[in-house]
């Protein structure tokens, strides 16, 4: 069974970093294609980011050059790597499986407040 | 601001015949596939449509997806309460090589 475990959120200051992780079950990460996905308090999805099988990466034009994903294949895990944080990366964040994102793990909340 | 353009709401009966629409351009939807998702509150988001019209296993088939165009229309019939939720669109754009998702739709069970 597919499994998505996101863990890593938490309160930040701006101008701080963070390291979301997704754990996957069931399936390898490096096989497939990976996305970010954040949800801002009361609002829609918005697309982060995303990693292809051969590790290409694309980037939202709001978090380009300031957040990076990436993979780690031996523990079959996802990261997001935020760095420069502003208020306005509050938000949900949610790691996703495959170009349909057909499984979305329970995510996990990052607060950027002074 | 979302580039994919969906209604804010939509409402309907138990029974009734609801579409929800979204609206997109020839970088989007004109030449890439639609995903719906749905969502209820507090929980993660669920692939309801992939590849503008095909349904996941699980998905009940009174949930349908059309695409015509730089658009795009969810379906659902024989409409039930437990239906009542956020509906979004989503689609890759090949000018912003990055993936779009709709404003969201609420959908209301009166």
């Amino acid at each position: 069974e597919v499994q998505l475990v996101d863990s890593g959120g938490g309160l930040i200051q701006p101008g701080g970093s963070l390291r979301l992780s997704c754990v996957a079950s069931g399936f390898t990460i490096s096989h497939n294609y990976m996305s970010w996905v954040r949800q801002a308090p009361g609002k829609g999805l918005e697309w982060v980011s995303i990693i292809y099988r051969d590790g290409t990466t694309y980037y939202a034009d709001s978090v380009k050059g300031r957040f990076t994903i990436s993979r780690d294949h031996f523990e079959n895990k996802l990261f997001l790597h935020l760095t420069n944080v502003r208020v306005e990366d509050t938000a949900t964040y949610y790691c996703t499986m495959g170009t349909d994102s057909s499984h979305w793990g329970q995510g996990t909340l990052v607060i950027v407040s002074s | 601001q979302s580039v994919l353009t969906q209604p804010p709401s939509v409402s309907g009966t138990p029974g009734q015949w609801v579409t929800i629409s979204c609206s997109g351009s020839s970088s989007n939807i004109g030449i890439n596939f639609v995903y719906w998702y749905q969502q209820f509150p507090g929980t993660a988001p669920r692939l309801l449509i992939y590849r503008n019209d095909q349904r996941p296993s699980g998905v009940p088939d009174r949930f349908s997806g059309s695409k015509s165009g730089t658009s795009a229309s969810l379906a659902i019939s024989g409409l039930r309460s437990e239906d009542e939720a956020d509906y979004y669109c989503a689609a890759w754009d090949d000018s912003l090589s990055g993936r779009l998702f709709g404003g969201g739709t609420r959908l209301t069970v009166l």
